[in-house]
């Protein structure tokens, strides 16, 4: 099956600092790629959608130039959390589709905390 | 209105129960219907695409309506194992998905 890898897993940092999480699709090519956000007990959240070699779209209420997204590769998309805040902390989550098909394979998460 | 509403539970059962879950999405332009498990602090991981005619994946039987816009999931036979979270995803025609804010199910001894 398709593997989507995401690092790190967990992290924490000091507010005002910036953060960088990756998503690799390692055995297939991902025409696009999400990011979600998590909060305790809530749903999975888009933050954004992005394709490969274009800029990512973002949902509305997030702001693109805190939470930076590249996706240079078809197999690679990054999230950047920049001056991150304590109310940034949260389960990142990123998912991958390979071109053609409709299902999404996720990445195991990040766990950001925010001190 | 939510985009997909969920009963959000939690639903406490025991073992060798049934139970179903429901879903309702507002956006009829979905295409695609799916129901994904997710574990305490993990990824979702997808237990079942749903179609129209119905499906069936061994104790698990998924159900879409698409004129009540409404999914189901049947989950016979409980096990300990089947505790979760139970997510309806819904996906529109550029593949952004949509969660529901997911049912949590306890299956006791």
């Amino acid at each position: 099956g398709a593997v989507v890898s995401q690092h790190p897993s967990w992290v924490i940092c000091k507010s005002g600092t910036s953060v960088k999480i990756e998503c690799r699709s390692l055995d297939f090519q991902a025409t696009t790629m999400f990011w979600y956000r998590q909060f305790p007990k809530q749903s999975l959240m888009l933050m954004a959608t992005s394709n490969e070699g274009s800029k990512a779209t973002y949902e509305q209420g997030v702001e693109k130039d805190k939470f930076l997204i590249n996706h240079a590769s078809l197999t690679l998309s990054t999230l950047t959390v920049t001056s991150a805040h304590p109310e940034d902390s949260s389960f990142y989550i990123c998912s991958a589709i390979r071109g053609g098909d409709t299902e999404a394979f996720f990445g195991q998460g990040t766990r950001l905390t925010v001190v | 209105r939510k985009e997909v509403e969920q009963d959000p539970g939690p639903f406490n059962v025991p073992e060798g129960a049934t139970v179903a879950f429901n879903c309702t999405y507002s956006n009829s332009a979905s295409q695609s219907f799916f129901w994904y498990r997710q574990d305490c602090r993990k990824e979702p991981k997808l237990l079942m695409s749903v179609y129209s005619s119905g499906n069936e994946d061994g104790r698990f039987t998924a159900q879409l309506n698409r004129a009540s816009q409404y999914i189901s999931l049947l989950i016979r036979d409980s096990k300990l194992s089947d505790s979760a979270t139970y997510l309806c995803v819904v996906t529109l025609n550029n593949n952004d998905m949509r969660f529901g804010a997911g049912t949590r199910l306890t299956v006791k001894p």
